[in-house]
């Protein structure tokens, strides 16, 4: 089993569509989370950090179920500028020791 | 300024050469990273400095050669590679708190797009 698995995509949607990413981890003791957004090309770049009590910044909000170990962003009205690879990453360090283990990624086409 | 800075931006060696690839950053962090990069793949983590000390090596061929100079600089010496190792090389920074468990945010450097010939 991969340490952190992600739906396989990609994902075309039209403009304004609402959109769901899935992600599972294999670490329980996993602490730190987060959604990176990755352009053809470009560096991985920080979308938003995934808390227990769910967070939402504008369109994005951002789920984490630390029973089922299952992390999920949702993407309302999506715009062009969506269109991008969303990486899953999680945190397998342990204490005071950072290990960032990426998922493969989900491509997310939005077309107009 | 959340600004990592990477040089050269490519760079195309023989399996002979020995090459340097570099990595600044002036955020403060305590914390930099190596990761490698293959096309349709995810970041794949090399090394972790923090303090300047390395603390881990995820099993990296020796004929690549991390190095810390000072807090905000982080090499990778490069000496016969192989053509399998041309990928994207990707430096990270993060904020480092002794009272935090894990440190937050990594950013990433555009990195250098390395070809081995």
């Amino acid at each position: 089993r991969k340490e952190v698995e992600q739906d396989p995509g990609p994902f075309n949607v039209p403009e304004g569509a609402t959109v769901a990413f899935n992600c599972t981890y294999s670490n329980s003791a996993s602490q730190s989370f987060f959604w990176y957004r990755q352009d053809c090309r470009k560096e991985p770049k920080l979308l938003m950090s995934v808390y227990s009590s769910g967070n939402e910044d504008g369109r994005f909000t951002a789920q984490l179920n630390r029973a089922s170990q299952y992390i999920s962003l949702l993407i309302r009205d999506s715009k062009l500028s969506d269109s991008a690879t969303y990486l899953c990453v999680v945190n397998m360090g342990a204490y005071n020791t950072d290990k960032l283990i990426f998922g493969t990624g989900t491509r997310l086409q939005v077309f107009p | 300024d959340t600004e990592v800075t990477q040089t050269p931006k490519h760079l195309v060696m023989g399996m002979t050469n020995k090459k340097s690839l570099k990595c600044e950053q002036h955020m403060g962090h305590r914390a930099m990273y190596w990761y490698k990069q293959k096309a349709k793949k995810p970041p794949e983590l090399m090394f972790v400095y923090s303090y300047e000390k390395l603390s881990i090596n995820e099993s990296v061929p020796s004929r690549f050669s991390p190095e810390c100079p000072n807090s905000s600089l982080l090499n990778l010496h490069l000496h016969a590679l192989q053509p399998e190792d041309s990928a994207l090389y990707l430096c990270a920074s993060s904020q480092r708190r002794p009272q935090r468990p894990n440190s937050e945010t990594q950013y990433f450097g555009p990195g250098t797009r390395l070809l081995v010939l």
